[in-house]
């Protein structure tokens, strides 16, 4: 049982590339979420995904897009980085009968 | 929506106990009340959930007073390994909801 798995973990982009990072659940979890958490800060919500086939907006979309592929992944995609994108990026789902949030080990990301 | 409000920061020496508080005054009625623990480079992680009064498990107790406008989290005898920012965490047990953190407890134990 993996939980919940981030890939890729370390990543290094150059302004105006682009790129998904991949979250993948193994505990039958309805929703999803990605936060992100920039050096000494708390963590953002950026988008979530309450059931397969929904996404919502966080607190800070802007920038992103996200897919609900099936209710297993969660995939967050960057169009065209920016240096401001900088950040640690962490996937979560949650236990329905508890609301327990279950973290991935993150993804760091650098936008030169 | 359920907005949280912590001590930015927390200084404590081991073998203390550690009381850290949490505003949430406009909580909703089927919200609960849940902390995590987040250690540098890693992801939160659970330390324990309540609705009202008190909870406790093994390496924390939760105190709820009646209006649920706050919680306190209680770390007994810290140690060391304790120094982490804490995060308290409002919402219903679905889900189905935006799940927004505040902006933590930093906790720095010392020896």
């Amino acid at each position: 049982n993996a939980g919940v798995t981030q890939t890729p973990k370390f990543q290094v982009l150059k302004t105006g590339q682009s790129m998904t990072l991949q979250c993948a659940q193994d505990m039958n979890h309805n929703s999803m979420y990605w936060y992100r958490q920039d050096p000494g800060m708390g963590l953002r919500l950026i988008y979530y995904s309450a059931s397969e086939g929904t996404t919502d907006k966080g607190e800070v979309p802007n920038g992103y897009n996200v897919s609900r592929l099936n209710k297993r992944e969660f995939s967050l995609r960057l169009e065209s980085a920016a240096p401001s994108q900088t950040s640690v990026y962490f996937c979560a789902s949650v236990r329905a009968n508890t609301g327990e949030l279950f973290f991935g080990e993150g993804s760091r990301l650098t936008v030169l | 929506l359920a907005k949280t409000t912590q001590p930015i920061s927390m200084d404590s020496y081991e073998g203390q106990e550690v009381n850290i508080t949490c505003s949430h005054n406009n909580i909703a009625t089927n919200d609960y009340i849940t902390w995590y623990q987040q250690f540098p480079s890693q992801g939160p992680r659970f330390i324990i959930q309540g609705y009202k009064t008190k909870v406790t498990n093994e390496v924390a107790s939760l105190f709820i007073p009646a209006d649920r406008k706050s919680s306190t989290l209680s770390l007994p005898r810290v140690s060391l390994s304790d120094t982490a920012v804490y995060y308290c965490l409002v919402g219903g047990y679905t889900g189905f909801q935006k799940l927004v953190f505040g902006t933590g407890t930093r906790l720095l134990v010392s020896p």
